[in-house]
């Protein structure tokens, strides 16, 4: 099973900030790594595949980077309606892990 | 359009047997895995398993296997997970969601609510 740990678990920002968020796999997962956004009440939303893939249909704030264990997920500009929790998914072999989360909220 | 709606909120007793359901449309449900993900009340997402309607090819996650059954009807485009003895720590919104390849998940059910209470 392999573990997927993502910092932080929270942050707050100001809107026109840019945000990280990472995540580290305990072994190497090449580039099979996606980001979801999820709103409170909602299913999880694909905004980043194959590690800096951008979903259509995702603003280009939106952008992730990275290969093998470290991956990072970037908004450029923090704007309202960015607040959500952030979670990466790694894919190997049919299985698959999410991180814990990353909750974001405005300063 | 592509279409992943799930059964109903349940409230269920610890031992009592549920099965709930995930009808796929708008898309080839045969040649889409398909898979359950959990999220338990103010906590993160937990991928459970998948399976593949066109030859039942079912894989678990370790922490899941023989604690739940995934399995899929494809003549009525239908996924299902099912417990045989629910436990209080099921309580949860299960999701379920299209995996193209067996890892993305593009859609997503409405999600279907599991209560275990006595």
């Amino acid at each position: 099973d392999i573990q997927m740990t993502q910092s932080p678990s929270s942050l707050s920002a100001s809107v026109g900030d840019r945000v990280t968020i990472t995540c580290q796999a305990s072994q190497d997962i090449s580039n099979y790594l996606n980001w979801y956004q999820q709103k409170p009440g909602k299913a999880p939303k694909l905004l980043i595949y194959d590690a800096s893939n951008l979903e259509t249909g995702v603003p280009s704030r939106f952008s992730g980077s990275g290969s093998g264990t470290d991956f990072t997920f970037t908004i450029s500009s923090l704007q309202p309606e960015d607040i959500a929790t952030y979670y990466c998914q790694q894919y190997d072999n049919l299985l698959s892990t999410f991180g814990g989360g990353t909750k974001v909220e405005i300063k | 359009e592509v279409q992943l709606v799930q059964s109903g909120a349940e409230v269920k007793k610890p031992g009592e047997s549920l099965k709930i359901s995930c009808k796929g449309s708008g898309y080839s449900f045969t040649t889409y895995w398909i898979g359950w993900v959990r999220q338990m009340p103010g906590k993160g997402l937990e991928w459970m398993g998948i399976i593949y309607p066109g030859d039942s090819d079912t894989r678990y996650r370790p922490s899941f296997q023989g604690q739940v059954t995934i399995s899929a009807d494809k003549s009525i485009s239908t996924a299902y997970l099912q417990w045989s003895s629910l436990k209080a720590s099921d309580t949860a919104m299960y999701y379920c969601a299209r995996h193209p390849s067996g890892g993305t998940i593009d859609f997503w059910g409405q999600g279907t609510l599991v209560t275990v209470s006595s």
